[in-house]
Formats: structure tokens, C-alpha cells, sequence
């Protein structure tokens, strides 16, 4: 069974400053991992995935994410904040054999001081 | 444009007193799912789709139902609500339901059972 970690239910950062967001999973088969975005009153929007390859992901927005599977973890970094990255984000995992199933962490709420 | 797709977005009820929130999609997405978010949580699924007339339980299924009638049309449906079940819920769809396949999330509904 997959499972999903966040740390750190809301975190704050200047603008211009890195974001980084922290993800950990547990999973007992290769792990597909994607990270979503929630802005306000919205549904959510892939940001990006890791599903084989290439360890460092780039998404949307300047966002990027690295799969580390000796750490078992799918950190989310963005070298400048913006303000309007200020937004809830969700680290979610599926397993090959899960089937369109996600899990998604507890999310993270960015908020982004001027 | 490519989007889900859900009705209301608002809804506020009183507890027995039966409803349905509708979802559809215009992608001819085979996958279809439903999640409720709740603070703390992250998402949960509740009920997923495979295809027409194909579904199953997700992790939170109790007190609700669907159906799959047609392709793009995946309702909720929630016979005699709880307070327990006031959250924000998501419909998802995608285009296999593969572990590595984005899900596109419509924009959310908002319930509240009194």
C-alpha cells in the first residue's frame, strides 16, 4: 500500500525566495509521483509527474521536483517565489498495480510575503 | 474546451434529504473518479469508473453511490447525507486510468448537510 507524507501543513516565503515543498512516500512497488496545485476556489491542476526516467522533473510555473528513491522522497522547488504561487499544493503517488488510483498527502498552503 | 464539469458548486442541505452532484467531462475520458477533500486530509477517493457501466470503491465509499450510465457523466450520489459528509468534493477523469496518466480535476462542489 502506497502512502504520502507531507511536511509542514503551511509554509511562508518571501518573494523571490526558493520554495521548497517536502514530500515523502512509502510505496511497496515502483512509484509514479506527481505533484498538484490548488489555488484558491479552484480544482486541482498538475503541476507535474515523475513516471520513469529522468530523476529531475520540470513542470509548469517553474516549478521542478526530484525523485530521490534512496530517500523515498519527491521534493517540489521553485528557485524564486512568485505571488501568485500562493496556493495549496498536494504531493500525490499511484503504484503500477493501483490503477488510476492516487494518494494525495495532507497538502501544503504557501503563502507568499512581499 | 477540455474540462470537467460539476454541479452545483455550492449545496447546502439538510441531513436524510437525498442529492446528486453531477460531473461530466468533454475529453471521451474512459476514467472517471470521485474524491472529497477535507482540512488535514488531503483527497480522498470515494468511488472510480473504469468505463461505462464499470466502477468501484475507492477508500471512502460509505453513504454514497454512482452510476456510468454514459461515457462523460459520472453523478454522485449521496441517498440520506450526514454531516459527516459535509467536504469539498472532486470529480476526476482521465484517459486510460493508468498509474501514470494526469487526472483533470473539475473545479469542486462545496457541501454542507445540516
Amino acid at each position: 500500500a502506497q502512502s504520502v507524507t507531507q511536511l509542514g501543513s503551511h509554509v511562508s516565503v518571501s518573494e523571490g525566495a526558493l520554495v521548497l515543498l517536502r514530500c515523502n512516500y512509502s510505496s511497496s512497488v515502483p512509484p509514479y509521483l506527481f505533484w498538484y496545485v490548488q489555488y484558491p476556489n479552484q480544482g486541482l491542476q498538475l503541476l507535474l509527474k515523475y513516471t520513469t526516467g529522468a530523476t529531475l522533473v520540470k513542470g509548469i510555473n517553474g516549478f521542478e521536483a526530484e525523485f530521490k528513491k534512496s530517500e523515498t522522497s519527491f521534493h517540489l522547488t521553485k528557485p524564486s517565489a512568485h505571488m501568485s504561487d500562493a496556493a495549496e499544493y498536494f504531493c500525490a503517488v499511484s503504484e503500477s498495480d493501483s490503477w488510476g488510483k492516487l494518494q494525495f498527502g495532507a497538502g501544503t498552503q504557501v503563502v507568499v510575503t512581499p | 474546451e477540455a474540462q470537467v464539469t460539476q454541479n452545483p458548486r455550492y449545496l447546502i442541505t439538510v441531513t436524510g434529504k437525498k442529492l446528486t452532484v453531477t460531473c461530466s467531462q468533454n475529453m471521451n475520458h474512459e476514467y472517471m473518479s470521485w474524491y472529497r477533500q477535507d482540512p488535514g486530509l488531503g483527497l480522498r477517493q470515494i468511488y472510480y469508473s473504469m468505463n461505462v457501466e464499470v466502477t468501484d470503491k475507492g477508500d471512502v465509499p460509505e453513504g454514497y453511490k454512482v452510476s456510468r450510465k454514459e461515457k462523460r457523466n459520472f453523478p454522485l450520489i449521496l441517498e440520506s447525507p450526514s454531516p459527516n459528509q459535509t467536504s469539498l468534493y472532486f470529480c476526476a477523469s482521465s484517459k486510460a486510468g493508468g498509474s501514470t496518466d494526469t487526472q483533470y480535476f473539475g473545479p469542486g462542489t462545496r457541501l454542507t448537510v445540516l
